[in-house]
C-alpha cells in the first residue's frame, strides 16, 4: 500500500514558466513533508521541508504547498531553469524525531529550453 | 567534509554470492539508512540504525544484514546474493532533533546474475 504518491511520472516545462509538482498522502499520521531531488548517477539531495502546522514555506525559487484536509503538497519552481531538470522525489515523515521517511515514486521534469 | 561516501560504487555478482556494501559519514550523524531504489518504486527502506551497535529492520529487510559497529560506519551485507537484489542501494545518514532531512551518499549499482 502506497502511502505516498506521486501520480505523475513525468513533467515537461518551458524555461521560466512555472513547474508544479504533486504529491499525495493517505496516512493522516504525517506531519512533516519534504521535497529531493535526485540527478542521474547521485544520491537524492533535501530540497525544501514544511511541518503539518504551516500551509506554505518558501525558499528562494522553490514554495511547497500543503493542504492537510486533501493530503495533499505541491512543489512550486519558478522560474524553472534548464538545472532542475531532475526525478523529484517527496518523502513524508510522523514527527520531527522519527527516523523513517517514507518516499513517493517519483516524477521526472524536463525544463525545454 | 566528504559527507556520505559508499563503497563500491558498482558491483556485478552471480548469484548466491555474498557482498558487503559500506557507507561512511564524517558529519558525526546518530542515525543511518540503507534504501534500495527500483524503477517505479522510489526508495524503500531496507535497515536502519538509531545508534552504534542498534539496527532495525524497515520496509524490505529479506535477503540483507547489517552492523553499525562504529558511529561512522553502517555495512549492508548480501548472504547470497538473487537477481531480485540488482538494484542501486543508497546510503543516509541524519541527526533527528537537529534537522529532519537525511544526507545521501551517490549510490551503488548492483548487479545480480
Amino acid at each position: 500500500d502506497q502511502q505516498v504518491k506521486q501520480n505523475s511520472p513525468s513533467l515537461s516545462v518551458q524555461e521560466g514558466r512555472i513547474s508544479i509538482l504533486n504529491c499525495d498522502y493517505t496516512n493522516s499520521m504525517f506531519d512533516y513533508f519534504l521535497w529531493y531531488k535526485k540527478y542521474p548517477a547521485e544520491g537524492p539531495t533535501f530540497l525544501i521541508s514544511i511541518s503539518s502546522i504551516k500551509d506554505k514555506n518558501e525558499d528562494g525559487r522553490f514554495t511547497v504547498f500543503l493542504n492537510k484536509s486533501a493530503k495533499h503538497l505541491s512543489l512550486h519552481i519558478v522560474p524553472s531553469q534548464p538545472g532542475d531538470s531532475a526525478v523529484y522525489f517527496c518523502a513524508s515523515s510522523e514527527d520531527f524525531g522519527n527516523e523513517k521517511l517514507t518516499f513517493g515514486t517519483g516524477t521526472r521534469l524536463t525544463i525545454i529550453p | 567534509n566528504a559527507g556520505v561516501t559508499q563503497t563500491p560504487k558498482f558491483r556485478v555478482l552471480k548469484t548466491g554470492q555474498s557482498m558487503t556494501l559500506l557507507c561512511a559519514q564524517d558529519m558525526n550523524h546518530e542515525y543511518m539508512y540503507w534504501y534500495r531504489q527500483d524503477p517505479g518504486m522510489g526508495l524503500r527502506l531496507i535497515h536502519y540504525s538509531v545508534g552504534e551497535g542498534t539496527t532495525a529492520k524497515g520496509e524490505v529487510p529479506d535477503g540483507y544484514n547489517v552492523s553499525r559497529l562504529k558511529k561512522q560506519n553502517f555495512l549492508l551485507g548480501l548472504e547470497s546474493a538473487a537477481p531480485s537484489q540488482t538494484s542501486v542501494y543508497f546510503c543516509a545518514s541524519s541527526s533527528p532533533g537537529l534537522r529532519i532531512e537525511q544526507y545521501f551518499g551517490p549510490g551503488t549499482r548492483l548487479t545480480v546474475t
